[in-house]
């Protein structure tokens, strides 16, 4: 079945570091990938997707590219912040009931 | 913005009763959703629904059931709560293509 592999973490991270958190899948066809965010004591919250090879999402100065042939999906941002602190999981859609898969999810913590 | 609505922020149960959580959301989405989310497990599905009156199980259904007899509310059941399902449980809901989840503010159930 699908499945999607990321690092549990905690990644720590200085303010103003660049980021990377690496994302890979295991899917049959084509899915559509995302990246969602969750802050402390809240649900989930829908970052970026991207729905076809090479495509690059992009919110918030978070980016990911969707890499068909190293069926990859990392996200990357420049310059994080404190506030960036969160949860982040990497997911994947099935597109028949737009039933997703997730990762493990990815602690970010920001130090000042 | 679509909200999705979980009845409760925090519950508490003991052990054997029948509990109900609730979840109701206003951008009249087909698609419903059941996760619970666990740390080093990240979320896996409970149940799904994508009509009024259908149900799909998800990847972990034993132990739960699920109610969706209006399009905006979808109820997720535990017939006798276990302390192994104490947990987060998270709703959430989806339109047509491809736009992703929105996720309530979960529940933080605790079975004692």
């Amino acid at each position: 079945g699908d499945s999607v592999t990321q690092m549990e973490g905690p990644v720590t991270l200085s303010e103003e570091a660049f980021l990377t958190i690496n994302c890979t899948y295991t899917a049959t066809g084509y899915p559509s990938l995302f990246w969602y965010v969750q802050y402390p004591g809240e649900g989930l919250q829908l970052l970026l997707k991207a729905t076809k090879a090479d495509d690059k999402g992009s919110n918030k100065g978070f980016e990911a590219t969707y890499r068909k042939e190293t069926t990859s999906f990392h996200l990357e941002k420049g310059s994080v912040q404190v506030s960036d602190s969160a949860v982040y999981f990497c997911a994947l859609s099935d597109i028949g009931y737009q039933k997703v898969t997730f990762g493990i999810g990815t602690k970010l913590q920001v130090i000042p | 913005d679509v909200k999705v609505t979980q009845s409760s922020r925090y519950l508490v149960k003991r052990t054997g009763e029948k509990v109900f959580l609730e979840c109701v959301q206003d951008m009249d989405h087909e698609n419903m959703f059941w996760y619970r989310q666990d740390p080093g497990l990240g979320l896996r599905l409970i149940y799904f629904s994508y009509d009024v009156k259908m149900k799909e199980k998800g990847d972990i259904p034993e132990g739960y059931s699920v109610s969706r007899e209006k399009k905006e509310r979808f109820s997720l059941i535990l017939e006798s709560a276990s302390t192994n399902q104490t947990s987060m449980y998270l709703c959430a809901s989806s339109g047509p293509g491809i736009q992703g989840y929105t996720f309530g503010s979960g529940t933080r159930l605790t079975v004692v």
